[in-house]
């Protein structure tokens, strides 16, 4: 069965600086992963995904993740904090090798960017 | 989030009411889904509705029913719920290819309904 684990509930980070937040998964088969934000009584938006190719994978809001199959982590990232980043976000897996399986979504990571 | 509305946006009911939550999707997608959303919990898939047809039920209780009369719409009714029902109920919609084939489809979600049982 796949999952997904956010080892962290919040991060706290000063604007400006850079910020990571983590995500591990596991899966039988080809992992297909996504990274969602979701802003106060809001929804969940699509921040990005990896499916193939070029392990970097660049979203909107200038997020961008990793892939790194080694170590089964799709991490996110962003170069220089804004406090308007400051939401709950969350990593989901798909197992791709599998037909149209559901998502599997972490617990979430509460961001929150210090002015 | 305008691809997906979800009405109404905060319900309030007694665990004897009877009521309807309603999703549309504007994005001409042929999957839609329920979710729950609870405090401190991961997001727990209910339903998946592809080509209006129910292909997931994760256990969940009968007093919770959905309905997909087509691709475009989605209803979740709800009776005789209980207080830890309450949650944000999400709702969401997504492009999948046919077949049973592998999808790479992301889902795409409404702003959620919070649901408060009393």
């Amino acid at each position: 069965a796949q999952s997904v684990a956010q080892p962290e509930d919040q991060v706290n980070v000063a604007e400006g600086n850079p910020l990571t937040v983590k995500c591990t998964y596991s899966v039988s088969g080809n992992p297909y992963l996504f990274w969602y934000v979701q802003y106060p009584n809001r929804g969940l938006q699509f921040l990005l995904k990896y499916i193939t190719g070029d392990n970097l994978v660049k979203g909107s809001y200038g997020f961008e993740a990793e892939f790194n199959k080694s170590q089964t982590s799709f991490h996110l990232k962003k170069p220089s904090a804004l406090v308007s980043d400051s939401a709950l976000y969350f990593c989901a897996v798909r197992d791709g090798g599998r037909g149209n399986t559901p998502l599997v979504f972490g617990k979430g990571t509460r961001l929150s960017v210090i002015a | 989030e305008t691809g997906v509305t979800q009405t109404p946006r905060h319900l309030v009911m007694g665990m004897t009411n009877k009521k309807s939550l309603k999703c549309e999707q504007h994005l001409g997608h042929n999957a839609m889904y329920w979710y729950k959303q609870s405090a401190k919990k991961p997001l727990e898939l209910m339903f998946v509705y592809n080509f209006k047809e129910q292909t997931e039920n994760n256990s969940v209780p009968s007093r919770f029913s959905p309905e997909c009369p087509n691709s475009s719409h989605l209803f979740l009714h709800l009776h005789t719920l209980q207080p830890e029902d309450s949650a944000l109920y999400l709702c969401a919609s997504s492009q999948v290819t046919s077949g049973g084939t592998t999808s790479t489809d992301t889902q795409y979600f409404g702003p959620g309904t919070r649901l408060t049982v009393l």
